[in-house]
C-alpha cells in the first residue's frame, strides 16, 4: 500500500532563517506531488505541484521554492523565512492523471517567530 | 475563481443527529470531492461525485450534486463523536490543481 511521510512534524524557526521540509511517498511510482499551505482556520492553498522529477509548477509567487530531486521526494524550501510563512504545510500525492483524488501526509506545523 | 465555499462555517450537533454541509462553486466541473481533516492532521479523501451523478453513498455519507445550481451537499447520518472534524469540498481546476473551499467545522457532542 502507499504511504506518504512528512517531516518534521513541527518546526519553530526565527525570521530570516532557511527552511527545508521534506515529503516522501512509498508504494507508488511517478506520482504527482503537491505542496499546500493552510492558514489557521482556513482552507488549503496550493503552492507547488510536480508531475515528474525536476518538473515544478508554482501556483503562488512567494518566498518559497520546491524541488523534486527523486521520483518520490518533494522538498519545500526557503532561503529566508518571513513571519507570514507560518502555517500548516501539507504534502499530497495523486496518481498520474488523477489529480482529483489526492492523498495527504500528516503535515508540518511551521511557526516563524 | 473556481473556489468552493462551504456553509455553514461551523456546525454543532448532538451524537446521533444528522449533519448536513453545503458547498458552492463557480465554474463548470468534471467532479467534486469531499475531504475530512481532523484537527492538526492531514486531509482524508471521503468521496468523489462526478458531474453526471446526482447522488452517491458511502457508508453513513451521502453526497448530492446539483450542477445547475453549482452546489453539493454532504450528509453524515447518525453522527458520532469521532465525526468531529473539518470537512472540505474540492474541485479540479486545470489538469492538476485541486481547489479547496474554506471548510465546515463539525462538532459532534457526545
Amino acid at each position: 500500500s502507499q504511504t506518504i511521510h512528512q517531516w518534521p512534524a513541527t518546526l519553530v524557526q526565527p525570521v530570516g532563517s532557511p527552511l527545508s521540509l521534506e515529503c516522501t511517498v512509498e508504494g507508488t511510482s511517478n506520482p504527482n506531488l503537491y505542496w499546500y499551505r493552510q492558514a489557521a482556520g482556513r482552507g488549503l492553498q496550493l503552492l507547488f505541484y510536480s508531475v515528474g522529477i525536476g518538473q515544478i509548477s508554482s501556483e503562488v509567487p512567494q518566498n518559497l521554492s520546491a524541488s523534486r530531486p527523486q521520483d518520490r521526494q518533494f522538498i519545500l524550501s526557503s532561503k529566508k523565512l518571513l513571519l507570514s510563512d507560518s502555517g500548516f504545510y501539507l504534502c499530497a500525492w495523486s496518481q498520474t492523471g488523477m489529480a482529483d483524488t489526492q492523498y495527504f501526509g500528516p503535515g508540518t506545523r511551521l511557526t516563524v517567530l | 475563481s473556481q473556489q468552493g465555499e462551504e456553509d455553514p462555517q461551523a456546525l454543532s450537533i448532538q451524537e446521533g443527529e444528522n449533519a448536513t454541509m453545503n458547498c458552492s462553486y463557480k465554474t463548470s466541473i468534471n467532479n467534486l470531492q469531499w475531504y475530512r481533516q481532523n484537527s492538526g492532521r492531514g486531509l482524508v479523501h471521503l468521496i468523489l461525485i462526478r458531474s453526471n451523478e446526482r447522488e452517491k453513498h458511502s457508508g453513513r455519507l451521502r453526497v448530492t450534486l446539483d450542477t445547475s445550481k453549482k452546489s453539493s451537499s454532504l450528509l453524515i447520518t447518525a453522527s458520532r463523536a469521532a465525526d468531529t472534524a473539518s470537512y472540505f469540498c474540492a474541485t479540479l481546476t486545470g489538469a492538476n490543481n485541486l481547489f479547496f473551499g474554506t471548510g465546515t467545522r463539525l462538532t459532534v457532542i457526545p
